[in-house]
């Protein structure tokens, strides 16, 4: 069965780097795009970006250009959302779900609960 | 950019019809979708492509989309359909995904 299961939440100061996984399994890899979706505290969904792992083509969502990197690895077929010189405003669940290009997503992961704190 | 509009919260009591709407310039013309999240949870898709459901969701769940509303109806509501509700969109202009704000349904 389909199946995205993320990395688990994680607690970073303000300046600090952080890589959250996405692990896929039930499908083929490279047929869908990976979106990554942000929800901080008490909000409702923003779309980040997404890629494309068949052709490696990142999108990004304007708020989401600079510090935030989309990545994967085929040979364990999971993606990855890097988020740099964090923030206190990047405090959220971050979701990964997989698309049939631009179409809904099907499948998500549970959520990685980031927080940002000194 | 393209904005999807919802109210905040709407109100049904059970086993009543809750429609929950998404406004947007022309979304008639998009296909709209619609999750639902609970509590702590991931969301869920409950329509796609306005008015497909997916497996395991509830026929009383339904999706109509004309002009610049979408609607998302739910019948004969129950208790455990209280959950935030979004729809969602891909714009063609900018190629982004687009989520409305959400609304929260109350089951009273």
């Amino acid at each position: 069965q389909v199946q995205l299961v993320q990395s688990g939440s994680e607690l970073k100061k303000p300046g600090a780097s952080i890589k959250v996984s996405c692990k896929t399994s039930g499908y083929s890899f490279t047929t869908f795009t990976i979106n990554w979706v942000r929800q901080a505290p008490g909000q409702g969904l923003e779309w980040m970006g997404w890629i494309n792992p068949n052709t490696g083509n990142p999108k990004y969502a304007q708020d989401f250009t600079g510090r935030f990197v989309f990545s994967f690895d085929t040979s364990v077929n999971t993606a990855y959302l890097q988020i740099s010189s964090l923030k206190a405003e990047d405090t959220a669940v971050y979701y990964c779900a997989r698309s049939l290009g631009s179409s809904w997503s099907d499948y998500w992961g549970q959520g990685t609960l980031v927080t940002v704190s000194s | 950019s393209y904005v999807l509009t919802q109210a905040p919260s709407v109100s049904v009591a059970p086993g009543k019809t809750a429609t929950i709407t998404c406004g947007g310039d022309n979304i008639g013309k998009k296909a709209v979708h619609w999750y639902h999240q609970k509590p702590g949870q991931a969301p869920v898709a409950v329509i796609y492509y306005d008015n497909d459901r997916p497996s395991g969701i509830p026929e009383r769940f339904s999706g109509s989309n004309s002009g610049n509303t979408a609607t998302l109806s739910i019948s004969r509501v129950e208790v455990g359909d209280e959950a935030d509700y979004y729809c969602q969109v891909w714009d063609r202009t900018s190629d982004h995904v687009i989520f409305g704000g959400g609304t929260k349904l109350i089951v009273l």
